[in-house]
């Protein structure tokens, strides 16, 4: 158990819908990160928080959205589903000056 | 920019012989180096990681590494695997920077072992 929690671990829904994956980083991390991971593209990284605030950006659509919230957990909003999106998305956390990030089971999200 | 390149990406392998999975990366500044291991349905764990020092690296689970500067490579390597070691393995590299970076993974390298 790495102590990174994701809620909910599958997720099945229709195109054009909109979702919201949840993330509870490990206690005492501020630093949460989102990745993608799909057969065609591999993990790609998404986004990155740091104590509330937006720290780096990767390929992440337009139609998605984060935010992390006092508590430290973070949400990933997905919208306008699309049947590509269907993907694993992992959230991982570590705490600042550590190099190793600690990554949650996923959520599996499928878009039918 | 970093990238990285998993040079194979299925490794079959009988139990008790050696592996080596391959892995190069690109980065025009300094990198630290991890592997990393997926197990079916699970997320991923960290095997190792080199962040300076010995270029050797030994991990978990009886994996090492060796990075290569001048080769710009990170090979994972086991000397005897198990069938509990058939996983998807990726080798991901961060900029060196205040500790907390994103990582930029390769595509993966699925080392199934047969009995």
């Amino acid at each position: 158990d790495s102590g990174v929690t994701q809620t909910p671990k599958h997720l099945i829904t229709a195109t054009g819908q909109r979702v919201t994956l949840r993330c509870s980083p490990r206690s005492g991390d501020l630093s949460v990160y989102w990745y993608q991971q799909s057969l065609d593209q591999g993990l790609q990284f998404l986004i990155q928080y740091y104590n509330g605030e937006e720290r780096a950006k990767g390929n992440i659509l337009e139609r998605f959205s984060a935010q992390q919230f006092p508590d430290l957990h973070s949400e990933l909003n997905l919208s306008s589903l699309e049947l590509g999106d269907s993907a694993l998305y992992f959230c991982a956390s570590n705490r600042a000056g550590s190099t190793e990030a600690f990554f949650g089971q996923g959520t599996r999200l499928t878009v039918v | 920019a970093q990238s990285v390149t998993q040079l194979d990406s299925q490794v079959p392998v009988f139990e008790e012989a050696p592996v080596e999975l391959r892995c190069n990366y690109s980065s025009s500044v300094s990198v630290y180096l991890f592997w990393y291991v997926q197990y079916p349905n699970q997320g991923l764990q960290l095997l190792l990681k080199y962040l300076s020092g010995s270029t050797l690296v030994k991990g978990i689970n009886g994996f090492e590494a060796e990075f290569n500067k001048s080769q710009t490579s990170f090979h994972l390597r086991k000397p005897s695997v198990h069938i509990s070691d058939t996983a998807e393995y990726f080798c991901a590299v961060s900029k060196i920077s205040g500790g907390y970076n994103k990582l930029i993974f390769g595509a993966g390298t699925r080392l199934a072992v047969h009995p």
